[in-house]
């Protein structure tokens, strides 16, 4: 099976405190994606990467969150300053490429901001 | 911007029946149409996707699509207790996928 590795797992934060969350895709997989999934709804779409470069994203991460992808191994979600309204569980998924491929998801990290 | 009502919100079969969840889409422009299934303490994980008018089968599972009508569905024929878990329907535009709210499958032993 595709293994996605996301860490940490749980993670719990002040309210305007920075969060850090990371990902490492499946070996060999081009396309990264970042979700947020709250109280197990629907997987609302945050960022894209290609080849290590962002494609696409939602303007809330443009306004609050900071995502990286420093190598084709890592990459990173930042929160820079957390608001309860965030806590979520952020899910990472890989894929060989883009459009039509099927996205590989890790386990998520559960962000809870008190 | 893509919109995706899935149906129903939760849904309860016994071992051994059969489970239909079902999808419509409001942007024409999804080429692949996806579903997933997580189980508790997970990500989601693909099941299959549809791409072409008609049903798909995979083993139990069976998808359907109608993109005249922007209706996805699936169909799970002897459902079996590991089949609990949360289902979602999602469609791609370029790369992003779009989800549905998701369908909560409860199968009773």
């Amino acid at each position: 099976d595709a293994a996605v590795t996301q860490k940490p797992r749980y993670l719990i934060k002040m309210k305007g405190q920075e969060a850090e969350m990371k990902c490492i895709p499946e070996k060999g997989h081009t396309a990264v994606f970042w979700y947020q999934q709250k109280q197990s709804k629907e997987l609302k779409f945050l960022i894209y990467f290609q080849n290590q470069q962002p494609l696409d994203q939602i303007d809330m991460v443009k306004e609050r969150f900071s995502a990286v992808c420093p190598s084709s191994s890592l990459c990173s979600l930042g929160i820079r300053t957390c608001e309860a309204e965030d806590s979520a569980l952020y899910l990472c998924s890989s894929s060989q490429s883009g459009g039509g491929a099927e996205q590989f998801f890790g386990p998520g990290t559960r962000l809870t901001v008190l | 911007q893509q919109k995706v009502q899935q149906s129903p919100e939760s849904l309860i079969v016994p071992e051994g029946g059969m489970a239909s969840l079902n999808c419509t889409f409001s942007d024409r422009n999804s080429q692949y149409f996806w579903w997933y299934r997580q189980h508790s303490g997970e990500g989601p994980k693909a099941l299959m996707s549809i791409f072409s008018n008609g049903d798909k089968k995979e083993g139990r599972f069976t998808a359907h699509l109608n993109k005249a009508s922007l209706y996805v569905s699936l169909h799970i024929k002897d459902s079996q207790p590991s089949d609990s878990a949360l289902y979602f329907c999602a469609g791609d535009a370029g790369a992003k996928l779009t989800f549905g709210g998701g369908t909560r499958l409860t199968v009773r032993p």
